[in-house]
């Protein structure tokens, strides 16, 4: 059982805008620990995100992450065809002292 | 840009132990701290544990607690994983990362390891 909570899917056609939710508790998402990946099978997971909104260098501007309380969300926009993967949510939980993920938000582009 | 090169798959025996190594270049483990994660079949990721030198001892997920060890040895630019008791659930791909600051992101990652428990 993932202690983050993401929609299992999403989908959206190529130049549309899709947003993938993040829901977790006030000691995870509460913080500023979130951060997201992308991960296409047989690869290693990609760093998208972090600390909320920031992005690493290389990373399109087309991605960006934002929070609300106890929830945040990723947005995409001008979706592509390569942005189809596997979308995970993680914040580090000050109460268990752990990273936590969320279960996944498997894009698809349609 | 710290590269992590992990150990080749193996099968393991249930009840056995499994040592995962992960070799770091560019980099040294001294400046980034180092966390497990693994992915079971058709499961999501999963943070085990890991290893901040900012603060000397690691944590562990509860899941995981007693069966599970992170070590670096500095010298060798190496970090392990050592997973006692195995049990078929842990056949997995399991994943070193290094965090870029103090409980940043998991931002440098090996190639994965695939460990299949099976009598």
């Amino acid at each position: 059982q993932s202690m983050l909570t993401q929609p299992p899917s999403a989908s959206g056609t190529p130049g549309q805008r899709v947003t993938i939710s993040c829901y977790g508790s006030s000691s995870s998402v509460g913080g500023d620990t979130v951060t997201w990946y992308q991960h296409l099978p047989g690869t290693a997971p990609k760093l998208l995100i972090y600390r909320i909104y920031q992005r690493p260098s290389g990373v399109p501007d087309r991605f960006s992450g934002s929070k609300s309380g106890t929830s945040a969300s990723l947005a995409i926009s001008g979706l592509q065809s390569d942005d189809e993967a596997v979308y995970y949510c993680a914040a580090w939980d000050r109460s268990l002292n752990s990273w936590v993920f969320g279960g996944g938000t498997k894009l698809t582009v349609l | 840009q710290v590269q992590l090169l992990q150990s080749g798959a193996e099968v393991k025996k249930p009840g056995s132990s499994v040592k995962v190594s992960c070799k770091a270049s560019g980099g040294m483990f001294s400046n980034h701290g180092i966390n497990w994660v693994r992915q079971a079949p058709g499961q999501g990721l999963e943070w085990m544990g890991g290893l901040n030198p900012f603060f000397g001892t690691p944590d562990y997920a509860q899941k995981f607690q007693g069966r599970v060890t992170i070590t670096t040895d500095e010298s060798m630019s190496t970090a392990y994983m050592d997973l006692s008791g195995l049990r078929s659930e842990d056949t997995a791909i399991y994943f070193c990362a290094t965090d870029m600051g103090i409980l940043v992101a998991l931002d440098h990652w090996g190639q994965g390891t695939l460990i299949t428990v099976s009598s």
